[in-house]
């Protein structure tokens, strides 16, 4: 069974359009989510964390958690062309830890079209 | 604050040969993690260090390797390259506190002919 799980995507939206990205986890001890964006050919970016039930807006992007269900998703609104990238979600053990390994899915590629 | 610095940016090797990258992380993080990111197989945990000593280690074959110095640098090494090592390798540092974000570099694109 694989740690984490993404929509399989790709996914494309138009411009100016709620993105929606999903992720499931399989260990309900996991206790720090992340979203990263990565660029092609570029390296991965901390876009959100996530440790507590509920919502967590930053600007445009929205991560929602619900450790019931084991699942986090990352909601991007007006969405733009700058948007497009692959996005990976990444699950960590431990919070409060300096130490522990992420796991990743595979992630899902968004295109926004203009 | 500079960021997580990767070095070099570009490997070309030949099979057989051995390879060495270089991480620096962000400074007072004392914890580096390796990753190793194919198209097939996305990104894979190679291993982890802090404070100089191996803490987790992923389902690599035993031709990787590392290690952390003492200012918590890191290298990793990879001997008797196979063609199936060719990857983006990323180092990601994490501090100390509540919150232990990781952070990449930019990671070292090696391939191997």
């Amino acid at each position: 069974q694989k740690e984490v799980e993404q929509n399989s995507g790709p996914l494309s939206v138009p411009e100016g359009a709620i993105a929606s990205l999903n992720c499931t986890y399989s260990d309900r001890g996991s206790q720090s989510f992340f979203w990263y964006r990565q660029y092609s050919g570029k390296s991965p970016e901390l876009i959100m964390f996530i440790y507590s039930n509920g919502d967590k807006e930053d600007g445009r992007f929205t991560a929602q958690l619900n450790k019931a269900s084991q699942y986090v998703s990352l909601l991007i609104r007006d969405s733009q062309p700058s948007d497009s990238a692959t996005y990976l979600c990444a699950v960590k053990r431990d919070r409060g830890s300096t130490l522990g390994r992420l796991y990743f899915g595979r992630g899902t590629q968004l295109t926004v079209w203009p | 604050k500079a960021g997580v610095t990767q070095t070099p940016r570009y490997l070309i090797k030949t099979r057989g040969q051995q390879v060495t990258l270089s991480c620096s992380p962000i400074s007072g993080h004392r914890s580096v993690s390796w990753y190793q990111q194919t198209p097939g197989q996305g990104l894979q945990f190679l291993f982890e260090y802090f404070s100089e000593t191996q803490r987790n280690k992923g389902n690599f074959p035993g031709r990787f390797s590392g290690r952390q110095f003492s200012n918590s640098r890191s290298e990793m090494n990879v001997s008797t390259l196979e063609l199936g090592d060719s990857a983006l390798y990323l180092c990601a540092s994490q501090g100390m506190g509540e919150n232990t974000e990781a952070f990449f570099g930019q990671g070292t694109r090696l391939t191997v002919v």
